[in-house]
């Protein structure tokens, strides 16, 4: 099975700084892809940013961006401008892309936006 | 915005009492996954169906677990009997074929079982 791994369990930052948020994984497999899902209070999982494993240029969707290391196994998600709505759990997810299987989720990370 | 919906989102039950779940996964989407969450264990897989065919439920307990598709646009998680370990947030996910996009959660079942 594929391990996650999220070293950080609770992280905060002020409000409009930069914070990033560790992720690291195992696999043997070159066909992946990659996923940091976000979990609000209302505890819904809303995906924030995806990375396929063959692309060498990192994800960005607005202030949210990706820094993937293939050869660390190292995917950490940068917030820019933080704001207090970001605050939540952070997951890194981990999916093996030839089979199309489950997602292999980390612990999380708590994420507080103090304003 | 096309949603998955699960229903209901809270339930408070007593031990031994059966419990179902329920999910409309969105339609088109072909693979549908049960997740539960806790704080001990993280998200576990328990079950997921692609064409409402099983393709993998080795998360579950076969004991008392069990997950169905009856058609495409609902899928259900039962317990029976219900124990007060099951206590956790239950989540529904699904995606269409090609699931690199990643896969779209319900809000959750919230199950207390005192």
């Amino acid at each position: 099975a594929q391990t996650v791994t999220q070293s950080q369990p609770e992280m905060s930052v002020q409000e409009a700084e930069t914070v990033t948020l560790s992720c690291t994984y195992d696999t043997s497999e070159n066909n992946y892809y990659l996923f940091w899902y976000k979990q609000p209070p209302s505890r819904q999982m809303i995906l924030v940013i995806r990375q396929e494993a063959y692309k060498q240029q990192n994800a960005t969707e607005n202030r949210f961006s990706v820094n993937f290391q293939k050869a660390a196994k190292s995917f950490s998600l940068k917030i820019s401008d933080s704001q207090l709505g970001d605050t939540a759990m952070y997951f890194c997810a981990f999916m093996q892309g030839n089979t199309g299987n489950q997602f292999y989720f980390g612990t999380g990370t708590s994420l507080t936006v103090i304003p | 915005d096309a949603r998955v919906t699960q229903t209901p989102r809270h339930k408070v039950t007593e031990m031994g009492q059966e419990v179902t779940m329920r999910c409309q996964p969105i339609l088109g989407h072909n693979t549908v996954f049960w997740y539960r969450q806790t704080m001990m264990q993280g998200l576990e897989l328990l079950a997921y169906f692609r064409n409402r065919a099983p393709l993998d439920d080795s998360g579950m307990p076969k004991d008392r677990f069990s997950a169905e598709m009856p058609d495409a646009t609902l899928a259900t998680l039962k317990i029976q009997p219900s124990e007060p370990r099951d206590s956790a947030v239950y989540f529904c996910a699904s995606g269409p074929t090609g699931l690199s996009y990643g896969y779209t959660f319900g809000s959750g079942t919230r199950l207390t079982v005192v």
